[in-house]
């Protein structure tokens, strides 16, 4: 397994404003996938972040939107953009390991007023 | 695509007693992972257990254990001895080992409450 931090846990935050997600693994990864869990909703994968390259999106989600970045293979961040009460939600990374599985971190719930 | 379907939206056990959650899934796949992730209120996502499809063995983890039938496409979770640290949303999730990206597809989940 791994260990996963996110920064920040939280945050509330003005429409039309951004704020930067960073995730941090404890060991070096391949794969890193960003997730969004609306409220009392399941998880949808927004991307697919691996070093080196541009990030894989899934429909509906937008580069303009969530940036992603991922510079080595132990950390990544993802923009939320000019963002509306739409985008209120917890977000998600994961790290994939040699075995088809993913470990989560703890999430930050972003509220936006 | 691959979809997977949980039916209960919330279940509830007494604590000591035993829980089974149901998971369906639809692919044409032959190989792939199954899993279910448990997120209590503090929202982490914890994997609970994983199943390869080349296994015919149903996979064990201390209580938790799973009754998969590829034929049917199922995939259950059963608890044993429940336990209130066991409350909380259970996700049933697939992968697929051909796609080479690792990704997961989530059920909506099922909602666990247990009663002392």
């Amino acid at each position: 397994s791994a260990v996963i931090s996110q920064k920040p846990s939280r945050d509330i935050c003005q429409r039309g404003t951004s704020l930067t997600i960073q995730c941090q693994v404890d060991s070096q990864v391949t794969m890193m996938f960003w997730y969004r869990q609306q409220p009392g909703q399941s998880l949808t994968l927004i991307a697919t972040a691996n070093q080196g390259s541009e990030a894989t999106y899934e429909s509906g989600f937008v580069i303009d939107k969530f940036p992603i970045s991922r510079p080595n293979l132990t950390f990544s961040t993802l923009t939320v953009s000019n963002m509306s009460p739409e985008d209120s939600s917890i977000y998600l990374c994961s790290v994939g390991t040699g075995v088809y599985e993913q470990y989560f971190g703890p999430g930050t719930r972003l509220t936006v007023t | 695509a691959q979809t997977v379907t949980q039916s209960q939206p919330e279940m509830s056990v007494q604590e000591a007693e035993t829980v089974t959650l149901s998971c369906t899934y639809d692919t044409s796949e032959s190989d792939y992972y199954l899993f279910w992730y448990k997120q209590p209120p503090s929202r982490q996502m914890i994997l609970v257990i994983r199943q390869e499809a080349y296994k015919q063995q149903n996979a064990t983890e201390n209580r938790f254990s799973v009754n998969f039938q590829k034929a049917a496409k199922s995939f259950s979770l059963k608890i044993s001895d429940s336990q209130l640290g066991d409350a909380a949303m259970y996700f049933c999730a697939y992968s697929w080992s051909g796609a080479g990206s690792y990704q997961l597809t989530f059920g909506k989940g099922t909602k666990l409450s247990v009663i002392p």
